[in-house]
């Protein structure tokens, strides 16, 4: 079972604002990292720790944490955001890397 | 360019022992806090890290897969190998290497991934 759990779907209008969450108790101590999967194929790093985003990855991806949980916000989402989407970091003896459980966001 | 592409067998039998082969350009292992991860996905599942081998050699494992699982490093050949022992139908996966870097600010970040390997075990 993973350390880190997230919804496991999301839906959001073209357009809106959508959050994704990742909750875990190592994520008081470390920062979360996003990946973005779509069907068939390999993911993607889309944002980590600071609002830090691979080149081609747009501004509309930010990240904010409290406490226990990490949130993965996009603002305006649009057709080509729905994917799967899933957090990273490491479990609370700060050795290992686990992944949350993903989360399926639909765009309407 | 950064590129990494994973090879082995597509069958492997129940308690076979599987060997994925990791192969990498655009970067070097000797480059601190540059590393190699290998992460599995099961058909519809979640990912799931499974071991990491950093610049300097040190290895780490999935709790779970530990007893199982070893990873190595040939950087001459600029390939990473992971075996893992034992074999089972629940092993069935797509199994991805990915570059991973360490940052004191950031943890560690999966910045680049191969295709992707899927690997079925069944008789």
């Amino acid at each position: 079972s993973s350390e880190l759990t997230q919804d496991p779907a999301v839906s959001v209008a073209l357009g809106q604002t959508v959050r994704i969450t990742c909750q875990g108790d190592s994520l008081r101590s470390y920062y979360a990292t996003w990946y973005q999967q779509k069907p068939g194929q390999a993911p993607v790093l889309v944002i980590y720790a600071g609002n830090n985003r691979p080149s081609g990855i747009p501004d509309r991806f930010s990240v904010s944490n409290a406490g226990n949980t990490a949130s993965l916000t996009i603002t305006g989402a649009q057709a080509e955001d729905e994917a799967d989407y899933y957090c990273n970091s490491r479990d609370s003896s700060g050795n290992q890397l686990v992944f949350g459980g993903g989360t399926k966001l639909t765009v309407l | 360019q950064v590129t990494l592409r994973e090879s082995g067998p597509a069958l492997v039998k129940p308690t076979q022992t599987l060997t994925l082969t990791c192969t990498f350009s655009g970067f070097s292992l000797n480059t601190n806090d540059i590393c190699v991860s290998w992460i599995r996905q099961p058909p519809g599942k979640a990912l799931e890290w499974l071991a990491r081998i950093d610049w300097d050699d040190d290895k780490y494992y999935s709790t779970s897969l530990k007893t199982r699982l070893t990873i190595s490093k040939d950087t001459s050949k600029n390939q990473v190998v992971l075996t893992m022992t034992n074999m089972d139908p629940v092993d069935t996966a797509t199994y991805y290497c990915a570059r991973t870097r360490r940052g004191y600010s950031f943890g560690f970040v999966f910045d680049y991934w191969g295709q992707g390997a899927l690997v079925t075990v069944s008789s």
